[in-house]
């Protein structure tokens, strides 16, 4: 039973739009929340990640919306890019282990030009 | 380069055959875990070890499965009598003990296909 649902599984936007991907739980112990980028032919790289204290997180073009109560968090990559073309992991981690990280079945985006 | 390594990047075996793999963290990383991941799906964890000690292991490994870190440096990932099940992508990973939210840093991974 996957503890992490991610949807899309593979998203087309456009250069300069706004990509959207969404992530659900179950687990109310899960604390801790990243998402990762991953380039073929490369290992999955740390993008953002936030805790469920706060309801937002942005770094540059990268925003996580977080919904505690609805226990669902969503990636906002604005004015999206060719470059950001790859395959997005969402994840989670309990606070008593933030050793196992629980992944998404991951999202592949194309950004067009 | 001071990222996670892993080699060999890829490996073809015939089932039945044995394989290691070899995983170098980043050399002031104490924690190194191990993942698969198979084709569109995410990593599923696997194993993970604090130095030398392996301090959890997953369902996911079977007996044929064996991890070792035994200088708490590299570690090694070996499948005994592999199967075709087990084609996949294994990935490592490291962190620091003591980083707030243990941010684990990926190597390239290893593609295992068994034929």
């Amino acid at each position: 039973q996957q503890q992490v649902k991610q949807s899309p599984q593979s998203l087309i936007v456009q250069k300069g739009g706004i990509s959207i991907i969404n992530c659900a739980y179950e687990n109310t112990a899960f604390d801790y929340f990243p998402w990762y980028q991953q380039f073929p032919g490369k290992g999955p790289a740390l993008l953002i990640a936030i805790r469920p204290d706060v309801s937002e997180k942005k770094e540059g073009r990268f925003t996580i919306s977080f919904n505690k109560s609805a226990k669902q968090f969503s990636l906002h990559i604005m004015d999206s890019q060719p470059g950001d073309s790859a395959t997005y992991f969402c994840a989670a981690s309990k606070r008593n282990n933030f050793n196992k990280f629980y992944f998404g079945s991951g999202t592949k985006l194309n950004v067009k030009p | 380069d001071t990222g996670v390594s892993q080699d060999p990047r890829h490996k073809i075996t015939k089932r039945g055959q044995n394989v290691t793999f070899r995983c170098d963290p980043i050399s002031e990383h104490n924690r190194l875990y191990w993942y698969r991941q198979t084709l569109g799906q995410g990593p599923e964890f696997l194993t993970y070890f604090q130095n030398e000690a392996q301090l959890e292991k997953s369902r996911l490994l079977s007996d044929r499965f064996s991890a070792e870190r035994p200088k708490g440096s590299f570690s090694t990932l070996e499948i005994q009598r592999t199967e075709q099940g087990d084609s996949a992508m294994y990935l490592c990973a490291s962190s620091q003990v003591g980083s707030q939210y243990n941010e684990q840093f990926f190597g390239p991974g290893t593609r295992l296909t068994v034929l």
